[in-house]
């Protein structure tokens, strides 16, 4: 079973809209949780951490973590034509950080 | 300048060639770490150090050797190359920032082993 799970997509939604990405994780043992986007051939860069139940906000950005689910997600508000780039969930278990494959967001003008 | 930079930045190489990948780090991070990326597979953690005294293998070290040479260098190197390990190759480091371990990325080497 993988660490970390991610629908790869693609995701498509219109300017404006608010973008929805997920992400599950097998080890209950995970303690702290990781977005980032990455644009196609360039490296990963963060866009928000959240260790916590409940939301997290920053900016257009809000991370979601249910840990008796196991689930996080990132939700992008007015989602603009920049967003469209891989967005990378990762956990951190112990000393290691583990990463999903990655959901593709295109944000169509 | 880059905080984490690596190289080369592209390396094509043949099967059985000894390769050697270099990061440095101007941030001051003791942890650094080597990850590979392939599509399908997503980041996958090579080897880990947290000081120049302390590495550590990561899930997939077969076929790989790392050496901390000092805090801010960490170098990896495949000692007989093989195709399978043509990928995005990424070192990054972290620290703590807001109560998590917060990781930063080079901007990768893509290696190619014919």
């Amino acid at each position: 079973q993988k660490e970390v799970e991610q629908n790869s997509g693609p995701l498509s939604v219109p300017e404006g809209a608010i973008a929805s990405l997920n992400c599950t994780y097998s080890d209950r043992g995970s303690q702290s949780f990781f977005w980032y986007r990455q644009y196609s051939g360039k490296s990963p860069e963060l866009i928000m951490f959240i260790y916590s139940n409940g939301d997290k906000e920053d900016g257009r950005f809000t991370a979601q973590l249910n840990k008796a689910s196991q689930y996080v997600s990132l939700l992008i508000r007015d989602s603009q034509p920049s967003d469209s780039a891989t967005y990378l969930c990762a956990v951190k278990k112990g000393n290691q950080f583990y990463f999903g494959t990655g959901t593709s967001l295109t944000v169509i003008p | 300048d880059a905080d984490v930079t690596q190289t080369p930045r592209n390396r094509i190489t043949k099967t059985g060639k000894r390769i050697m990948l270099e990061c440095s780090q101007t941030k001051g991070h003791d942890r650094m770490y080597w990850y590979r990326q392939d599509p399908g597979l997503g980041l996958r953690l090579i080897y880990y150090s947290f000081d120049v005294k302390d590495i550590n293998k990561g899930e997939i070290s077969d076929g790989y050797s790392v050496s901390r040479q000092a805090q801010a260098k960490f170098s990896l190197s495949l000692e007989s190359a093989i195709p399978n390990q043509t990928a995005l190759y990424f070192c990054a480091t972290s620290d703590f920032w807001q109560g998590a371990d917060t990781q930063y990325f080079g901007p990768g080497t893509r290696l190619t082993v014919l």
